[in-house]
């Protein structure tokens, strides 16, 4: 049982260049996130997707696009990327109970914009 | 917005000693809180949660406590272990974040042998 995967582990662009990070979740989750991590800011959302065919704004998604390709599959889109999108970048599946939910996320993606 | 913030970004201590970690939120609102642990060069990964209508609950040598009276939440870890060396992470959700998490800073723990 893998989890959540996450492609690449690294990634270096030039300032204005695209590129689209996947991930994949083998646990039959519904919902699935996109999170970046910066220091001494802690894990901020940037889109999520509640379930198959949908997807919302977190709390930073500009200069994103994500698709909910299928059940398993979402994937995080940087169009022109920029020196500010350098972050650690996490996908994410949440199990969701009657009174719980629980995050599982993947290994992440370091990315640096020069 | 939200904030969840922790009192110490490190915290160091010996092993087989207790480490009580802290996190204060903002949210009056927020109703289920979780800790998460983060291992160098990897994703969070799940602790222990608590919900609002609780003041306590236990793990495997980990105790949450919810104090809604001044918003605190802490993570107590007993007898730490070289293996609890890692960030700790604190996040509420509540009925007005819809699906969204917030997380706090983390503090760095650091096991001393």
């Amino acid at each position: 049982n893998a989890g959540v995967t996450q492609t690449p582990k690294f990634q270096v662009l030039k300032t204005g260049q695209s590129m689209t990070l996947q991930c994949a979740q083998d646990m039959n989750h519904n919902s699935m996130y996109w999170y970046r991590q910066d220091p001494g800011m802690g894990l901020r959302l940037i889109y999520y997707s509640a379930s198959e065919g949908t997807t919302d704004k977190g709390e930073v998604p500009n200069g994103y696009n994500v698709s909910r390709l299928n059940k398993r599959e979402f994937s995080l889109r940087l169009e022109s990327a920029a020196p500010s999108q350098t972050s650690v970048y996490f996908c994410a599946s949440s199990e969701e109970g009657a009174d719980y939910e629980k995050l599982f996320f993947g290994s992440g993606t370091q990315l640096s914009v020069l | 917005g939200e904030s969840v913030g922790l009192h110490l970004p490190t915290l160091s201590v010996q092993e087989g000693d207790n480490s009580i970690i802290n996190c204060a939120y903002s949210n009056s609102a927020s109703d289920y809180f979780i800790w998460y642990k983060q291992e160098s060069g990897k994703g969070p990964q799940f602790i222990i949660d608590i919900r609002s209508n609780m003041d306590k609950r236990q793990g495997q040598r980990v105790t949450v406590l919810l104090n809604k009276t001044v918003k605190h939440l802490s993570l107590q870890i007993a007898a730490t272990q070289p293996g609890d060396s890692a960030v700790y992470f604190c996040a509420e959700n509540g009925p007005n974040t819809g699906n969204q998490f917030y997380f706090g800073t983390g503090t760095s723990l650091t096991v001393i042998p």
